[in-house]
């Protein structure tokens, strides 16, 4: 079947350490994105990538760094400079960003990874 | 920072009763997306509008884009314990690439 897989599904880091959450898709989407979910703040973009070798940051890239090497990968670090890493973490893909009629496609989304500070 | 705003955060009702959720945006947008996200679950896409006033239907679930194209809706006819989750709005202003999530509505629905 098709997807997005996110691993790990609980993610447990301690102060001062970087961790990198992996998201794979095989739906050959050329668009992928990484969200954070905090309680009562929906979903904010952190990186967003339209192509191989291509991201651009989204509201809150602080303290986070992504690759795009392969069109199937696009992982997620958490760096020691993000203060308030606890959350839970959703990749995403599409089949491109945006269409010229003004619409996009839809996001697909994995099960997500919940991280938390020790 | 933020551009889509979504009220109400919590909705509960009865099994039976109607429910609303509303989406605002500063700025006009390219078009609408919502997604609903089941307890412990991702967001799944339900539906996409994208010209002015367009109203689409899913069944019991009925939603709007405004003439201006800066707020839209979602409203579900007579809830059922299956609507429990909750609902995501996420618009694309005309001057961005990319989506703006609104907080989300969390429908809870009593027996």
């Amino acid at each position: 079947d098709g997807g997005i897989t996110q691993s790990p599904k609980y993610l447990f880091r301690k102060e001062g350490q970087n961790v990198t959450l992996s998201c794979e898709q095989n739906l050959n989407h050329d668009a992928m994105y990484w969200y954070r979910q905090d309680p009562g703040q929906g979903l904010r973009l952190i990186y967003y990538s339209q192509i191989v070798n291509d991201f651009q940051k989204g509201d809150i890239a602080e303290g986070y760094s992504v690759s795009r090497e392969k069109k199937e990968s696009f992982p997620l670090t958490v760096t020691s400079a993000q203060k308030n890493p606890t959350a839970f973490y959703l990749c995403a893909s599409s089949i491109e960003p945006a269409a010229l009629d003004g619409s996009n496609q839809p996001q697909h989304f994995g099960d997500g990874t919940r991280l938390s500070i020790l | 920072g933020q551009q889509v705003m979504q009220i109400p955060q919590y909705q509960h009702v009865q099994e039976g009763e109607d429910f609303t959720t509303y989406c605002n945006s500063s700025t006009t947008l390219s078009n609408i997306q919502w997604y609903k996200q089941r307890p412990g679950g991702h967001p799944v896409f339900l539906i996409q509008l994208v010209k002015s006033g367009e109203v689409k239907k899913q069944k019991r679930l009925t939603f709007q884009f405004g003439e201006a194209k800066k707020n839209s809706s979602l409203h579900i006819t007579a809830t059922q314990t299956t609507d429990v989750g909750t609902y995501f709005c996420a618009g694309r202003p005309y001057n961005n690439n990319d989506m703006r999530f609104g907080a989300g509505t969390r429908l809870t629905v009593k027996p």
